[in-house]
């Protein structure tokens, strides 16, 4: 099977714009979660979606939004970028929901200028 | 709490022999402690993972040993080979979501 998709691989914007990154899970998997990697946060969980419906949020304002598609494909939108935004994206999938088999992808480098 | 505590922050250990990588947790209600290498550029990978109702798992060259009174677990790699030479985050979850809750992580350095 193939891994996790994510696309695009790096991205460079400016403050106050809005980005949106995309990740299409491994096959067969209908849970996909977000997590963002900064060298001074660590890995922090962001969202997660589950058959189209968020089923967890981590401590994130509201500018960090998602949404799943019927194929399980996943969005997620962040909106007026702040220079604090830059971080790897990372999606993950699972083939289920609460068992915490999470699967990554390669990440979305975002850099905002 | 939501915390894990990982150290070492970073590791050198030499070819041939024995990484370890401890973590510590505060919220009970954790039941899934997974542990993933991460290489430059690449995403987290799944190496091995553990439930609290044993001890001790092994696969391959990686063990997980975990105590349940003590919140503690640790990754321990047989072995060591240059090709170890990532960073390894432990993790945990509670059970009904997918939500990890990941250590700082430790930058382990095999010498050959």
């Amino acid at each position: 099977k193939a891994g996790v998709t994510q696309t695009p691989r790096y991205l460079i914007k400016t403050r106050g714009q809005q980005v949106t990154l995309s990740c299409s899970p491994i096959s067969g998997h209908r849970s996909v979660s977000w997590y963002q990697q900064t060298p001074g946060q660590g890995l922090q969980f962001l969202f997660e979606y589950f058959s189209e419906t968020q089923r967890n949020k981590g401590n994130f304002p509201g500018r960090f939004s998602g949404r799943q598609f019927s194929n399980s494909r996943s969005e997620m939108n962040v909106s007026t970028l702040e220079l604090g935004d830059s971080a790897l994206y990372l999606c993950a999938s699972s083939p289920d929901t609460g068992q915490g088999r999470e699967f990554f992808g390669p990440g979305t480098r975002l850099t905002v200028l | 709490q939501q915390q894990v505590k990982q150290s070492p922050q970073s590791l050198i250990v030499q070819k041939g022999g024995i990484s370890i990588i401890n973590c510590a947790y505060e919220n009970t209600a954790f039941d899934y402690f997974p542990w993933y290498q991460q290489f430059p550029g690449k995403g987290p990978a799944l190496l091995i993972a553990i439930r609290p109702d044993v001890s001790e798992k092994k696969e391959g060259r990686f063990t997980i040993s975990f105590n349940k009174s003590a919140k503690q677990f640790s990754l321990h790699i047989m072995d060591s080979q240059p090709g170890d030479s990532a960073t390894y985050f432990c993790a945990a979850s509670t059970g009904g979501y997918n939500k990890l809750i990941f250590g700082a992580g430790t930058r382990l350095a095999v010498h050959p």
